[in-house]
C-alpha cells in the first residue's frame, strides 16, 4: 500500500528565507505531483515530475524527484507573504491508480 | 481552468437524512474522483470512476455510494449521513490512460469543493 509522508507539517518561516518541504513516500511511484491549497478554496496543481532526477522551477518554487530515495521536495527561496497556503504532495503507484496525498504542510510566511 | 462543476457547495443536514453531492465535468475526462478533507488527515480517496458505471472504493469508502450513468456526471450519496461524515468534499478529475502518452500527466483538476456539516 502506497503511503506518503510529508514534513514538516507546519511550517511558519520569515520573509526572505528559504526553506524546504519534504515528501517521501512508501512503494515505487511513477510520477510526484505537488498541490497548492489556499485556505477555503480548492487545489492547484503546481508542479508534475515525471521521472527521476527531474526539477521544476516557479518562481520561488522549486520542486525535484529522486525516486531511487522515495523522496521529492518543494524548495522555497526567499519567501514572501504570497506564498502562505497549504502545500501538498501526491504519489501515484502505477498506471491509472488514484493519487494518494501527503497530510499536507500549512506554509505560514511572516514579515 | 478544467470544467467542474459541484453541487451543492455548502449544505448542512441531520443525522440520518440521506445527502447526495453532485459533480460535474465540461472536459470528458474518462476518470472522476471524490475526496474529502479532514483536518490532519489531507485528502482521502472515497470513490473513483475509471468509466461509464464503473467505479471502486478507496481508503474510506464506507458510508458512502456513488453513481456514474453518464461521462460527465459523478453522484456521491450518504445514505444516511454521519456527524463523522461532516467533512470538506472535493470532486477531480483527470485524463484517461497514462502509459504512452506524451501530453498526459496524469494530474488531477479539482471542482470547488462542497462543505457538508451534519448536525
Amino acid at each position: 500500500e502506497l503511503k506518503v509522508e510529508q514534513n514538516p507539517l507546519f511550517l511558519s518561516m520569515q520573509e526572505g528565507k528559504n526553506y524546504t518541504i519534504y515528501c517521501n513516500y512508501s512503494t515505487t511511484s511513477d510520477r510526484l505531483y505537488w498541490y497548492r491549497q489556499d485556505p477555503g478554496k480548492s487545489l492547484e496543481s503546481l508542479f508534475v515530475l515525471l521521472s527521476n532526477g527531474a526539477v521544476k522551477q516557479e518562481g520561488r518554487l522549486m520542486a525535484s524527484l529522486d525516486t531511487k530515495a522515495r523522496l521529492s521536495t518543494l524548495h522555497i527561496t526567499a519567501a514572501v507573504h504570497d506564498l502562505s497556503a497549504t502545500y501538498f504532495c501526491a504519489a501515484i503507484h502505477s498506471g491509472n491508480t488514484p493519487l494518494v496525498f501527503g497530510k499536507g504542510t500549512r506554509l505560514s510566511v511572516i514579515a | 481552468d478544467a470544467g467542474i462543476t459541484q453541487s451543492p457547495r455548502h449544505k448542512v443536514t441531520e443525522t440520518g437524512t440521506p445527502v447526495t453531492l453532485r459533480c460535474h465535468q465540461t472536459e470528458n475526462h474518462r476518470y472522476m474522483y471524490w475526496y474529502r478533507q479532514d483536518p490532519g488527515h489531507g485528502l482521502r480517496l472515497i470513490h473513483y470512476s475509471y468509466g461509464v458505471k464503473d467505479t471502486d472504493k478507496g481508503e474510506v469508502s464506507d458510508g458512502y455510494s456513488v453513481s456514474r450513468s453518464k461521462t460527465e456526471d459523478f453522484l456521491l450519496t450518504l445514505e444516511s449521513a454521519t456527524s463523522s461524515q461532516t467533512s470538506v468534499y472535493f470532486c477531480a478529475i483527470s485524463e484517461s490512460e497514462l502509459a504512452g502518452s506524451l501530453t498526459n500527466t496524469g494530474e488531477l483538476f479539482f471542482g470547488e469543493g462542497s462543505r457538508l456539516t451534519v448536525l
